[in-house]
């Protein structure tokens, strides 16, 4: 059973850079995959971050920036703010229809 | 505006049936695959099917196979998901997402939810 890891916990200083990735438990993730990334505040929807590894949605500020780094993709948060502080999900795109998301990192900023 | 809009939530037995709506605003839901995402209280994202343009093809995780149907009714713009044989870890926040590719499959619209409780 494929399983997409994710840090369960991060914790990053007010303009500080954080980064967020996103493996699998056996291979590497790859542009493949097509790597998304959502954001979710609590009782809130998702809301929808990066695309195709590291292709920002509209809105969202270029502070924000996805790509592979390793074996993983990534998200990175360069100058993180206050209201960044949020629960974070990756998903894989597996292929005939089938997606798995990551269990999600709660991001900390203080 | 793009908009989704889930109905149909609610407190069902254990073994008992339910049947969610999810209904499109601002787009034609017949050019897009659709998804249905849950959460469980307290826990990650988690998906849980989705549906071609046409209603012709259909994906579902192991979890719910043979449990769940989805489909959907363009001519009404509508989404939908029957759950049967309900278990207790069904209980979740229930999200329709549209599937979209543009250089790579992503969602990228979400409904605010529907809650599902299973009691036991």
């Amino acid at each position: 059973q494929t399983v997409v890891t994710q840090e369960p916990s991060f914790s990053v200083s007010p303009g500080g850079t954080v980064t967020l990735t996103c493996g699998l438990t056996s291979g590497s993730v790859s542009t493949s995959y097509y790597p998304s990334w959502y954001q979710q505040t609590p009782g809130q929807a998702p809301r929808t971050l990066i695309s195709n590894t590291n292709t920002r949605s509209s809105g969202v500020p270029d502070r924000f920036s996805g790509s592979i780094l390793g074996n993983k993709a990534a998200l990175i948060i360069t100058g993180a703010q206050a209201d960044d502080e949020s629960d974070y999900y990756c998903v894989l795109y597996m292929g005939r229809g089938a997606w798995v998301f990551g269990g999600g990192t709660k991001l900390t900023v203080l | 505006e793009v908009q989704l809009v889930e109905s149909g939530g609610g407190l069902v037995q254990r073994g008992g049936s339910l049947r969610l709506s999810c209904g499109a605003s601002g787009f034609p839901l017949s050019s897009y695959w659709m998804s249905w995402v849950r959460q469980g209280p307290g826990k990650g994202l988690e998906w849980v099917a989705n549906i071609k343009q046409d209603g012709s093809d259909k994906h579902y995780v192991d979890s719910v196979e043979g449990r769940f149907t989805i489909s959907r009714d363009n001519a009404k713009n509508s989404l939908y998901l029957q759950m049967n044989s309900l278990r207790a870890e069904d209980t979740a926040v229930y999200y329709c997402a549209r599937d979209r590719f543009l250089y790579g499959w992503f969602f990228d619209v979400w409904g605010r939810g529907t809650l599902v409780t299973v009691s036991s």
